[in-house]
């Protein structure tokens, strides 16, 4: 297994810009997330999904949209990239911790972003 | 859901235990407590959980007192790769998938 896998690991965008973060798992999790970590901080949660076809709203979902037409992938949409979304994205999904039924997160390794 | 108060930093020596603790003095009884850690800028690791009791696997030992209002994460024999940040965090099963992270501790293993 691949675990989870985000794509690009670094891009810089200019002000204005769009572009999409990949995130894609083959561990057949239902449930996957986006969070953002700012320097010195922990994560907050951006988007979520609780299975193929079903997002809902974070933390600090503003600037942000994602789909899940599969289970296996989750982009992240920035629209119109602004220099407040610098910062490094970690994708992460979900299974259910069969021994005791709680759920724990497997995080990608991350996206650095810069907007310039 | 509950709220967690960690140490901000703390070291230990190379090849000691290390003993991180975590206050959550208002957690309710469905309320689980799970630990993650973050090794320089990589994807937060889910180390371990636990309820009620006391639970141990192969990375570490969580001690979760009878009240429930504290617990401490050991690493039995800590070495340099454990230098990391700890996230001790409280979520109901429902909840765990959203998980809260606060500004954990800071572990420093020293040679």
């Amino acid at each position: 297994n691949a675990g989870v896998t985000q794509t690009p690991k670094f891009q810089v965008l200019k002000t204005g810009q769009s572009m999409t973060l990949q995130c894609a798992q083959d561990m057949n999790h239902e449930y996957m997330s986006w969070y953002r970590q700012d320097p010195g901080m922990g994560l907050r949660l951006i988007h979520y999904s609780v299975g193929a076809g079903i997002t809902d709203q974070g933390e600090v979902p503003n600037g942000y949209n994602v789909s899940r037409s599969t289970t296996e992938d989750f982009p992240l949409r920035l629209l119109s990239a602004a220099p407040s979304q610098t910062s490094v994205y970690f994708c992460a999904s979900s299974y259910w911790y069969r021994g005791s039924g709680a759920n724990v997160l497997t995080f990608g390794a991350g996206s650095r972003l810069t907007v310039l | 859901d509950a709220k967690t108060t960690q140490p901000t930093s703390m070291d230990c020596a190379e090849g000691r235990a290390a003993n991180l603790p975590c206050n959550h003095s208002t957690i309710s009884g469905n309320e689980y407590v799970y630990w993650y850690r973050q090794i320089h800028s990589q994807g937060p690791q889910y180390i371990i959980h636990g309820l009620k009791n006391n639970e141990t696997n192969e990375m570490a030992s969580l001690i979760i007192t009878e009240d429930r209002k504290s617990s401490t994460l050991i690493l039995p024999h800590a070495t340099l790769r454990d230098t990391a940040v700890y996230y001790c965090i409280v979520r109901t099963i429902q909840g765990a998938q959203k998980l809260v992270f606060g500004q954990g501790t800071r572990l420093t293993i020293n040679p």
